[in-house]
């Protein structure tokens, strides 16, 4: 397809297990960004990179949370010992060029993950 | 630190109406602002991106202004159809690339 899509869907998983969420990209867009977003709220940002390197992980809340996208194309949001606050729809996006004001992020329907 | 606000958080309206909703930042130096829909249970879907140097950007009924020294965009939406109730985020892009979110206005529009 050509946007950005997103597996799986929904996920649920009992607190302390370990989840894998997954991201493919628009084909050619360097950039890729992870976001979160609660129940009522707005996404939150999570991880950016342009190509295969995290550009800014400031947004990842604790060690627990860790992205690779290691041939510069789909990534994957690693969580180890989930727990129930990490609740939440897991949205991705990516965009042609990283830091260029004029570049539209385009977002995937997002992975549901219930932690019971 | 960027904060966007938006009010109001839930809007409800009678079909054929204009409205306008609007969203504010604290910090003007960014590079564009987004407005984005969002339907329930689903991704987002973008309807406008102003750039930095733009005051406004228009698609179809939508309309969206940019105000960056004072800090605000409005987004309007002429003659409201039913098919547009949905969640309207914006969102500011900083210097680093990433967006910052505004947490949405709940838009219902009756038939």
């Amino acid at each position: 397809g050509a946007g950005v899509s997103q597996t799986p869907s929904n996920k649920v998983t009992e607190k302390g297990k370990y989840v894998e969420l997954r991201c493919d990209p628009i084909s050619g867009h360097t950039a890729l960004y992870w976001y979160r977003q609660s129940l009522g709220q707005g996404p939150e940002f999570l991880i950016y990179f342009q190509g295969t390197g995290a550009a800014d992980d400031s947004g990842l809340p604790n060690d627990r949370f860790f992205a690779v996208r290691p041939e510069g194309s789909v990534s994957t949001l690693k969580i180890q010992r989930t727990e129930r606050g990490d609740s939440a729809v897991y949205l991705c996006a990516s965009s042609q060029m990283g830091s260029l004001s004029y570049n539209e992020q385009f977002f995937g329907p997002g992975t549901r993950l219930t932690v019971l | 630190k960027q904060e966007v606000t938006q009010i109001p958080a839930a809007l409800s309206v009678p079909e054929g109406e204009n409205l306008v909703l609007n969203c504010s930042f604290t910090d003007s130096a960014i590079y564009n602002l987004q407005w984005f829909r969002q339907d329930p249970g689903k991704g987002l879907t973008s309807l406008l991106l102003i750039q930095s140097s733009q005051r406004e950007q228009t698609s179809g009924r939508l309309n969206a202004s940019l105000d960056k020294s004072s800090g605000r965009s409005t987004l309007y939406i002429a003659a409201s159809q039913p098919g547009d109730s949905a969640t309207y985020l914006c969102a500011v892009r900083d210097q680093g690339g990433k967006l910052i979110f505004g947490q949405g206005t709940e838009l219902s529009v009756k038939p």
